[in-house]
């Protein structure tokens, strides 16, 4: 079955120090990752895909077909960077149509 | 450009009732889709139509229904509402095969 995991619901960290947010993904053919970012009181927003490999905000993300991760990393978290993360795979559901499965999402809170 | 709009922005309901909640997408735009978001959890596939004609359809009951209009706005339509059914719905516009643009969602209670 395809299905995205975020295993952390909420990470905390300091100011300038790194950030990696997990996502481990399930799916049988050749996803499509990405993540998407929501500021508190925003809509959701694309942060990056796996196919444009661009870094945002400083943020890099990684697809790793062999442990099937798409990690979400930072090297110096900034107070801006607090927000909800999802993670989300766009993938063939039931041979019949394209669907973006997405994770439960990390609260990530970044200290002073 | 506004941007994905969506009204309303909260809605109460009981159960039973019936609901319909709208969505106009970017300029430019053909294919909608809805997503329900449930409290803790991440969006979950509901809809997706494109020129009007229905795409791609998640795993929620037939009580769940769209509908796109000639002008790319779209209905989402849900009878016979259950408690289970509060959550945030957001719909999403996009170019085909491209990134989706969210709208803020409307939150709808069942009482």
């Amino acid at each position: 079955a395809q299905r995205v995991t975020q295993p952390e619901k909420l990470l905390s960290v300091f100011k300038g120090a790194p950030v990696e947010l997990k996502c481990n993904y399930s799916y049988s053919g050749s996803p499509e990752l990405f993540w998407y970012v929501q500021y508190s009181r925003q809509r959701l927003q694309l942060l990056l895909r796996h196919i444009s490999r661009e870094s945002i905000k400083g943020f890099t993300a990684d697809l790793n077909k062999g442990e099937t991760s798409f990690h979400l990393k930072k090297p110096f978290a900034q107070e801006e960077d607090s927000a909800m993360y999802y993670c989300a795979l766009s993938g063939l559901y039931e041979d019949s149509n394209y669907q973006l499965i997405w994770g439960a999402g990390t609260k990530l809170i970044i200290k002073p | 450009d506004a941007g994905v709009t969506q009204s309303p922005t909260h809605l109460i309901k009981t159960r039973g009732q019936h609901v319909t909640l709208r969505c106009s997408p970017i300029s430019g735009h053909k294919s909608v889709s809805w997503y329900q978001q449930v409290l803790g959890q991440g969006p979950q596939f509901i809809f997706q139509y494109y020129e009007k004609e229905e795409r791609g359809r998640g795993n929620f009951p037939d009580r769940f229904s769209a509908r796109q209009f000639p002008n790319y706005s779209s209905e989402l339509n849900v009878n016979a509402l259950l408690l289970g059914d509060s959550a945030l719905y957001l719909c999403a516009s996009s170019l085909p095969s491209d990134t989706q643009y969210f709208g803020p969602g409307t939150r709808l209670t069942v009482l």
